[in-house]
């Protein structure tokens, strides 16, 4: 069984440009997250999509950052215009869907290392 | 909100002898406690898991982790270690029935030969 992909594995950009990252996450998992790690920090929480709804998008920094999960399959987390303060890995997990009960374990990607020049 | 605090951001062992992370956290309700670990460019793989069932949990790779509620710990063991256990570990935390996990800081684990 494939993992959580995540391309690319590292971008490097300047200050303004756009990137768009993406991950498929486990053929069947039904939740899809996005963390960052920006460098000497802990990894936080930018969103939750079940299926191709948001659930929860409190993470997320601020209006530059947008994600996307049409169709409820892949998704992309596009930043536009990116800022210095944005370079740092990217993260993606997946996870089955259940109602109810504790939490099931995440399946996470290998990362997007974003660095803004 | 729930948090978690990992004690010691780098730890360092000489291969063969054990080891001990440790992670305090914080939860309003019936936490889940995870371990996962990065190695270098790879993705977090899951150690073990505590959601309520027993309080010492053995995970892969020879590593367990108790939970103790009165001292709000979920630190990691393991009894003698290996040049491959060199890596970095997160503690996470996750409230009953939120996938929403918080992740502590990371500690480093250097293994000397």
């Amino acid at each position: 069984e494939a993992g959580v992909t995540q391309f690319p594995s590292h971008s490097v950009i300047e200050k303004g440009q756009t990137v768009t990252l993406r991950c498929d996450p486990i053929s069947g998992h039904d939740n899809l997250y996005w963390y960052r790690r920006v460098m000497g920090k802990e990894i936080k929480f930018l969103l939750h999509f079940v299926k191709e709804s948001k659930q929860d998008e409190s993470g997320m920094p601020n209006n530059r950052f947008l994600a996307e999960r049409t169709g409820g399959t892949y998704s992309t987390l596009k930043v536009q215009p990116a800022e210095l303060e944005d370079s740092g890995v990217y993260f993606c997990a997946s996870s089955v869907l259940e109602a109810g009960g504790p939490s099931y374990e995440q399946y996470f990607g290998p990362g997007t290392r974003l660095t803004v020049t | 909100a729930q948090s978690v605090t990992q004690l010691d951001s780098h730890v360092s062992v000489s291969e063969g002898t054990p080891v001990l992370l440790r992670c305090n956290y914080s939860s309003s309700y019936s936490p889940s406690l995870f371990w996962y670990v990065q190695h270098p460019n790879k993705g977090l793989q899951l150690l073990l898991k505590y959601t309520s069932a027993a309080t010492l949990v053995k995970g892969i790779n020879g590593f367990e982790a108790e939970f103790k509620k009165s001292e709000t710990s979920f630190h990691l063991t393991k009894p003698s270690t290996h040049m491959s256990d060199a890596a970095e570990y997160f503690c996470v935390v996750s409230e009953w029935n939120n996938n929403d996990m918080r992740f502590g800081a990371g500690t480093r684990l250097t293994v000397k030969p």
